[in-house]
């Protein structure tokens, strides 16, 4: 079946550090992976996504790149600020069905 | 111009009483999405609808129907609201032939 698995926070940095939050997946076939970000109080809103292997998606300083051979699509920024503050899904999409991670909730501190 | 829109934002009420959420989404997608966010930020479908048609369905009391009105809306109706009931419900929208979903702000509902 499909599933997503993510690291389990919370996560709290100081603002410039280098932030990594793990996700891996388990499919059948080929799906789609996105990064999703939740802010307080707010509806989640599409971060960055990628369709195939090897690609790799990006916005506002953060990346992730849909590795096929270890099945994981890790979300990394090279440097956070405080308005990166929120709690962060990584899901995993197959036409009509997503499958979301536990979330991750992330606090930078100034 | 708001994407996909719910109401109310916040429902307060108490058990035992039948509310309704209302979604509405002017992307021109075919699909919609209503899930459950608990307490602790996980995510649960509930409900799936492809052009006014249920196409998913899990595991969800019956207390709760859908409604597609048109391939622009899906309400959530809820029956003998219970505690349990207490969570953030968000709808979502999006193109069958692409995996890519849109999320309404969400509908935060309290049962007391």
């Amino acid at each position: 079946g499909n599933s997503v698995t993510q690291m389990e926070g919370p996560v709290t940095l100081s603002e410039e550090a280098f932030l990594t939050i793990n996700c891996t997946y388990t499919a059948t076939g080929y799906p789609s992976l996105f990064w999703y970000v939740q802010y307080p109080g707010e509806g989640l809103q599409l971060l960055l996504k990628a369709t195939k292997a090897d690609d790799k998606g990006s916005n506002k300083g953060f990346e992730a790149t849909y590795r096929k051979e270890t099945t994981s699509f890790h979300l990394e920024k090279g440097s956070v600020q405080v308005s990166d503050s929120a709690v962060y899904f990584c899901a995993l999409g197959t036409g009509n069905q997503f499958y979301f991670g536990t979330g991750t909730s992330l606090t930078v501190i100034p | 111009d708001t994407a996909v829109s719910q109401t109310p934002k916040y429902l307060v009420t108490q058990m035992g009483n039948d509310k309704s959420i209302k979604c509405e989404q002017n992307l021109g997608h075919d699909t919609m999405y209503w899930y459950k966010q608990d307490s602790k930020k996980f995510l649960k479908i509930m409900f799936s609808y492809n052009n006014k048609e249920l196409i998913i369905n899990e595991t969800v009391p019956n207390r709760f129907s859908p409604k597609s009105p048109d391939k622009a809306h899906l309400n959530l109706h809820i029956n003998s609201l219970e505690l349990g009931d207490s969570a953030v419900y968000f709808c979502a929208s999006g193109l069958l032939e692409r995996d890519e979903q849109f999320f309404g702000p969400g509908t935060r509902l309290t049962v007391l």
